[in-house]
């Protein structure tokens, strides 16, 4: 098995309602990985998650809140949302995000569209 | 981080190899060189990494250049089912997979 599976595929949410983005893996993955990624631009990374820590926080809103419960499960709630937060979400994961030499391939799941009201 | 530069589109005729480049100038020593691409709607999809030899699997060839300043991805027969965005990445020394702006190609019949 070689999937990051997503869940929900889309997401239509007003600005007030609070939401959950899922995300599994079972390739016994450690380092798991969320990015968003704007219409015709390239994905950006938000959060990693390193043995189910929080590792690296790439100065993302609070209004975005990462959990990681285990190491095969990453979710992204949302909450109190604006427009321009309408994106494709991606998760991703790797074996170790601190391995050495950084000798290792991220997998990607399908995202989820998200849009904002 | 080291920053990659892609041409922002290419075309390619079906049955024709695509050449892509990608210049890495402040590429460090122990940072690798990944390719990936993303076809529309989908996640990216892992296609090769190198260090500083060339390296080839079921997908494509990465050509590395001895300063390692700059690569080739190498799809060696297109098909119409490789048109996507590429994108080339260093990855940084804190494990970071940063996107640079990619490469869109098309592959023509």
């Amino acid at each position: 098995d070689t999937e990051v599976t997503q869940t929900p595929k889309h997401l239509v949410m007003g600005m007030t309602n609070k939401k959950s983005l899922k995300c599994e893996q079972h390739m016994g993955h450690r380092a798991m990985y969320w990015y968003k990624q704007k219409a015709k631009k390239p994905p950006e990374l938000m959060f990693v998650y390193s043995y189910e820590k929080l590792s690296i926080n790439e100065s993302v809103p609070s209004r975005f809140s990462p959990e990681c419960p285990n190491s095969s499960l990453l979710n992204l709630h949302l909450h109190a949302l604006q427009p321009e937060d309408s994106a494709l979400y991606l998760c991703a994961s790797s074996q170790d995000q601190v391995l050495q030499g950084f000798n290792e391939k991220l997998f990607f799941g399908s995202g989820t569209q998200l849009s904002v009201l | 981080d080291a920053k990659t530069t892609q041409p922002p589109s290419m075309d390619c005729a079906e049955g024709r190899a695509a050449n892509l480049p990608c210049n890495h100038s402040t590429i460090s020593g122990n940072e690798y060189v990944y390719w990936y691409r993303q076809i529309h709607s989908q996640g990216p999809q892992y296609i090769i990494h190198g260090l500083k030899n060339n390296e080839t699997n079921e997908m494509a060839s990465l050509i590395i250049t001895e300063d390692r300043k700059s690569s080739t991805l190498i799809l060696p027969h297109a098909t119409l089912r490789d048109t996507a965005v590429y994108y080339c990445i260093v990855r940084s020394n804190t494990g970071k997979l940063i996107f640079g702006q990619g490469t869109t190609l098309q592959v023509k019949p």
